[in-house]
């Protein structure tokens, strides 16, 4: 089966400070698609960053980057310069190739202190 | 930037009505979506819908579950006759592409069945 796991409920960073949140996942397809979202409180989900497994190259958008380790089938999401506004529940997903659906990870609720 | 709109917030329903939970997709989306989460669970994949047809659906998403493209803009998830474990936030989504497209989310409809 097909499963990610976000071994973080909960993590609290302070602002400017740099945080990673972990994924790991399970699968035994060699073409997938990766994502990180981002949920602020009573709001949608956003798109944070997304990874092609295809690619060795780790993705970036701004002050958010990913260590994406295929081997070790891992994902974890670094967020540089914590801001407020980073408060929120962040999902790891995970796709594969041919499919529409979504698996998510349980969510990883960060807090941003000031 | 468009945004995945989701009508009602909140709907609150007796076991055994009919509830119609709508969406409203990103306007040049093509690929729709319904996902649902539990209160402390992950968050499920329901359904996908392009061309007027269910391309990929999941095992919960059984005979009580339709969905509809009722018009040029609006997406609906049926559910004919709810039970209490139906209990939960449903999320719509949509994409330009399939299966190598990034999916949008809206902000959910919380569903409660007393």
């Amino acid at each position: 089966a097909q499963t990610v796991t976000q071994s973080q409920p909960e993590m609290s960073v302070q602002e400017a400070e740099t945080v990673t949140l972990s994924c790991t996942y399970d699968t035994s397809e060699s073409n997938y698609y990766l994502f990180w979202y981002k949920q602020p409180p009573s709001r949608q989900m956003i798109l944070v960053i997304r990874q092609e497994a295809y690619k060795q190259q780790n993705a970036t958008e701004n002050r958010f980057s990913v260590n994406f380790q295929k081997a070790a089938k891992s994902f974890s999401l670094k967020i540089s310069d914590s801001q407020l506004g980073d408060t929120a529940m962040y999902f790891c997903a995970f796709r594969t190739s041919g499919t529409y659906k979504y698996i998510f990870g349980t969510g990883t609720r960060l807090k941003v202190l000031a | 930037e468009p945004e995945v709109t989701q009508t009602p917030s909140h709907q609150v329903t007796q076991m055994g009505q009919e509830v119609i939970l709508r969406c409203v997709p990103i306007s040049n989306h093509l690929y729709f979506y319904w996902y649902r989460q539990i209160l402390g669970q992950k968050v499920e994949f329901l359904v996908s819908f392009y061309n007027n047809e269910i391309s990929e659906k999941s095992e919960i998403f059984d005979d009580q579950f339709s969905v509809e493209r009722p018009d040029g803009s609006n997406f609906t998830l049926k559910i004919r006759s709810t039970k209490l474990e139906d209990s939960a936030m449903y999320f719509c989504a949509s994409s330009d592409r399939g299966v190598t497209d990034t999916q949008y989310f809206g902000p959910g409809t919380r569903l409660t069945v007393l």
